[in-house]
This record gives C-alpha cells, structure tokens and sequence, in this order.
C-alpha cells in the first residue's frame, strides 16, 4: 500500500520529555514536511527537506527538530524546549520543489503532553 | 507577508442548493493558490489548483486577482461534498500556507 505512514497516531508525553514522531514515505518523492494543525489556525510548517541530508526551517520551527538520513523517512522531534507541544501534526510529501502544488499527506499524529 | 483567509468556519446547505466556499488571500508575489479537501476518515488531498481552470466533483474555483479571491463553487451540492475544505497559497517554492478551514455540512 504505497503513501505516507505517520506513527504513532496517539501519543501521550509528559512535561520536559523530548518525543520522536515517525514519517516513512513509499512514494519516491524527493520533497517532505512537517506541518502542526492547531484548532482555529490552519495548518503551519514545521520543518521541510527537499533532499537527502537538508532540511530547512517552516515558520514554527522554535522547539523541534528533524533529520533526513534516508529519502524515505523524515522524523520530528518535540523537544522540550516547545512551550505549547500539545497539537495533531502531519508528515506530507511532493515530488519535487510543489511544482503542481499537490501534497501527498499521512493521517498524522495526535501527541499530548501531559 | 502572506495571508489566507477564510471567513466561515462552518457552513451548512441543503443537499442541492449552491455552495461558495469563500477564500482570499494577501501575497506580494504572483500567487498560486489551491483547495484542499478532508472527507470524513480520510487524509487531507489536492481538490484543484487554479492553473488548471479544471472542475473536480463539480467544483470550480476562479482566481479572481482584483479581489484577491479564490471562492470554491459548485452548482448543486451533494451530501458527499461535506467535509473540511481548507484554501492554500504556495509562498516560494516549497510551501504552501493554508488558511483556516472551513467544514462544510450538506443538509439532506
């Protein structure tokens, strides 16, 4: 079944623990995201790669990081250095630099910190 | 800096009357903007993109820059059109910024 797998789908965490999200893409697309979906704002980008072993910052980069080690896999740590963790976050993935727009999006992962 | 808005969080039609989704935007490029679509259970996806001038499902969406608009229509709406529709603007070449939402609710 080709696509996106986000896991977990529910995480809990407590308060000043650093949580790794997973993102594994099947698809061959070069280009991966993180984005965090808040109620009431959209979505936001967290972090993008467009190749093997480059990442660039989104606009809420503060308190998280990410590597890209294989094209197929793009990982998100929460550290504890973001002050408001608790939110639902998708991994998303293109083919190329959004040339057609067209994202190609996991079911994410709901974490909370306790 | 860029901006999308769209004003109805929540909107309910009767199955068969028309649906405007309403989106606009504020951006100092040339803008491209997209509509997005989550079915209930599924994972967000592309509905259509305006370059495309293309109708997906019976919706239609104009990119109209004078009003800095990109409303997403259909004629006649289905119960299967209620979802969550969320407008996106590409920013540069590697992201798209998307506004609020907007869940629609078809009334049988």
């Amino acid at each position: 079944d080709g696509g996106i797998t986000q896991s977990p789908k529910y995480l809990f965490r407590k308060e000043g623990q650093n949580v790794t999200l997973s993102c594994e893409q099947n698809l061959n697309h070069d280009a991966m995201y993180w984005y965090r979906q808040d109620p009431g704002q959209g979505l936001r980008l967290i972090y993008y790669s467009q190749i093997v072993n480059d990442f660039q910052k989104g606009d809420i980069a503060e308190g998280y990081s990410v590597s890209r080690e294989k094209k197929e896999s793009f990982p998100l740590t929460v550290t504890s250095a973001q002050k408001n963790p608790t939110a639902f976050y998708l991994c998303a993935s293109s083919t190329g630099l959004l040339n057609t727009g067209e994202l190609f999006f996991g079911e994410g992962s709901r974490l909370t910190v306790l | 800096a860029q901006r999308v808005t769209q004003p109805e969080k929540l909107l309910s039609v009767f199955k068969g009357a028309p649906v405007e989704l309403k989106c606009n935007y504020s951006y100092s490029g040339s803008p491209e903007l997209f509509w997005y679509v989550q079915y209930s259970r599924q994972r967000l996806q592309l509905l259509l993109r305006h370059i495309s001038r293309e109708s997906i499902k019976g919706f239609t969406a104009d990119l109209n820059k004078g009003e800095t608009s990109f409303h997403l229509k259909k004629p006649f709406a289905q119960e299967e059109d209620s979802a969550m529709y969320y407008c996106a603007l590409k920013t540069g070449a590697n992201n798209l910024f998307f506004g609020t939402g907007t869940r629609l609710t078809v009334i049988p």
